[in-house]
């Protein structure tokens, strides 16, 4: 089956530490997304990667990291200095083009920042 | 910078009802706007995208349109049962660069 995956479901940390979150894909998408979603908010986007080896700050970028090292591999490290930490994290993947395509999105990971 | 806005932020209706959803965007030189169905704690699952060419997309129970010119798209849902209640969230990809999204609609129907 065709799809994305995101591990772990759930995830607890403790303040100060980083923690790394995994997304996958086997849709040979070339384009996927990070998004983070609070209660009652929609989604913002904390980085996208259209090609390997290169991404692009979203418009919550601060506090996070990224790599796109593999066309199926987007891992978000949530790193000490983001603030507010605890939240539910989107993974999700494209084609591009000229017209953009839908976006297919994965299970979702939420983070506990204790 | 593109907005998008969702009217009503809730809906409860009785089961049978035909109901519609609300999205807004200020900029719309969109090129693509989707609209996703989200489960209490799941990700997000695609419903239908329009491409900024078309004016709607139907997919079984569900039509949606869009209308560039007023900045609006609506998602109109037909004879709604109990298993539609979730939160839809409809999205606006400007310049085919990323999507902006609104903060939903939470809809019940009850039976």
């Amino acid at each position: 089956d065709g799809g994305i995956t995101q591990s772990p479901k759930y995830l607890f940390r403790k303040e100060g530490q980083n923690v790394t979150l995994s997304c996958e894909q086997n849709l040979n998408h070339d384009a996927m997304y990070w998004y983070r979603q609070d209660p009652g908010q929609g989604l913002r986007l904390i980085y996208y990667s259209q090609i390997v080896n290169d991404f692009q700050k979203g418009d919550i970028a601060e506090g996070y990291s990224v790599s796109r090292e593999k066309k199926e591999s987007f891992p978000l490290t949530v790193t000490s200095a983001q603030k507010n930490p605890t939240a539910f994290y989107l993974c999700a993947s494209s084609w591009t083009g000229e017209s953009s395509y839908e976006q297919y999105f994965g299970p979702g990971t939420r983070l506990t920042v204790t | 910078k593109q907005e998008v806005t969702q009217i009503p932020a809730a809906l409860s209706v009785p089961e049978g009802e035909n109901l519609v959803l609300n999205c807004s965007f200020t900029d719309s030189a969109i090129y693509n706007l989707q609209w996703f169905r989200q489960d209490p704690g799941k990700g997000l699952t695609s419903l239908l995208l329009i491409q900024s060419s078309q004016r709607e997309q139907t997919s079984g129970r569900l039509n949606a349109s869009l209308d560039k010119s007023s900045g609006r798209s609506t998602l109109y849902i037909a004879a709604s049962q109990p298993g539609d209640s979730a939160t839809y969230l409809c999205a606006a990809d400007n310049y085919g660069q990323n999507f902006v999204f609104g903060p939903g609609t939470r809809l019940s129907v009850l039976p």
